[in-house]
């Protein structure tokens, strides 16, 4: 059975204080793991999707990148604004449908 | 553009109730797919519906049941009420039935006393 881990569950920051978020899967076989944002009351949004391992993809002060085993989230310089719950979630190719496998989400929270 | 629109925004319930969630996709967006979110938890996959078909399942009770209409909007029903149903049910959309990004709604705070 697909399964996602995160860590860490919670991590505080000062502004500016690069750091990473850490993503690790099991698969049976990856078509694709998601990166999304959650912000409090409501729905994730898309951030990133990686497909094979070596990937990288930006935005802003976000980098993803991926491994066989693992998917990294970098936060460069971070602001306030950056304060969410990061959602990493993985879809195998063990179904024939379109299912996400959600990990627990960490929650960052950047102080000014 | 319109994201995934969810409605109700919130919803109180009692236990044997029966909820119905209604979800509209991004224009184009073919496939909807529905998840639970418990508080603290990540969303856990209920179903995905392509061109009015149902896709998938995932491991939830026969008292969940969805459907997809024709303009590709959805409603996701839950009979028989459990306490234990108290979530955020989000919807999300995609061009496709395959691994392209799934977009979410705000989703509907369902509460059941």
């Amino acid at each position: 059975e697909d399964q996602v881990t995160q860590s860490p569950e919670a991590l505080r920051l000062q502004e500016g204080e690069s750091s990473s978020l850490n993503c690790s899967y099991t698969v049976s076989g990856l078509r694709g793991l998601f990166w999304y944002r959650q912000d409090p009351g409501k729905g994730p949004e898309f951030l990133f999707t990686l497909y094979s391992a070596g990937e990288e993809k930006e935005k802003e002060r976000l980098k993803a990148t991926l491994t066989k085993k693992e998917s990294f989230l970098h936060i460069t310089a971070p602001k306030p604004e950056d304060s969410a719950t990061y959602l990493c979630a993985v879809q195998g190719r063990n179904t024939g449908f379109q299912k996400l496998v959600f990990g627990t989400g960490t929650r960052l929270l950047v102080s000014p | 553009d319109a994201g995934v629109t969810q409605s109700p925004t919130h919803l109180i319930k009692t236990r044997g109730q029966q909820v119905t969630l209604r979800c509209s996709p991004i224009s184009g967006h073919k496939s909807v797919s529905w998840y639970q979110q418990v508080l603290g938890q990540g969303p856990q996959f209920i179903f995905q519906y392509y061109e009015k078909e149902e896709r998938g399942r995932g491991n939830f009770p026969d008292r969940f049941s969805a459907r997809q209409f024709p303009n590709y909007s959805s409603e996701l029903n839950v009979n028989a009420l459990l306490l234990g149903d108290s979530a955020l049910y989000l919807c999300a959309s995609s061009w496709d039935s395959n691994n392209q990004p799934q977009h979410f709604g705000d989703g509907t705070r369902l509460s059941i006393l």
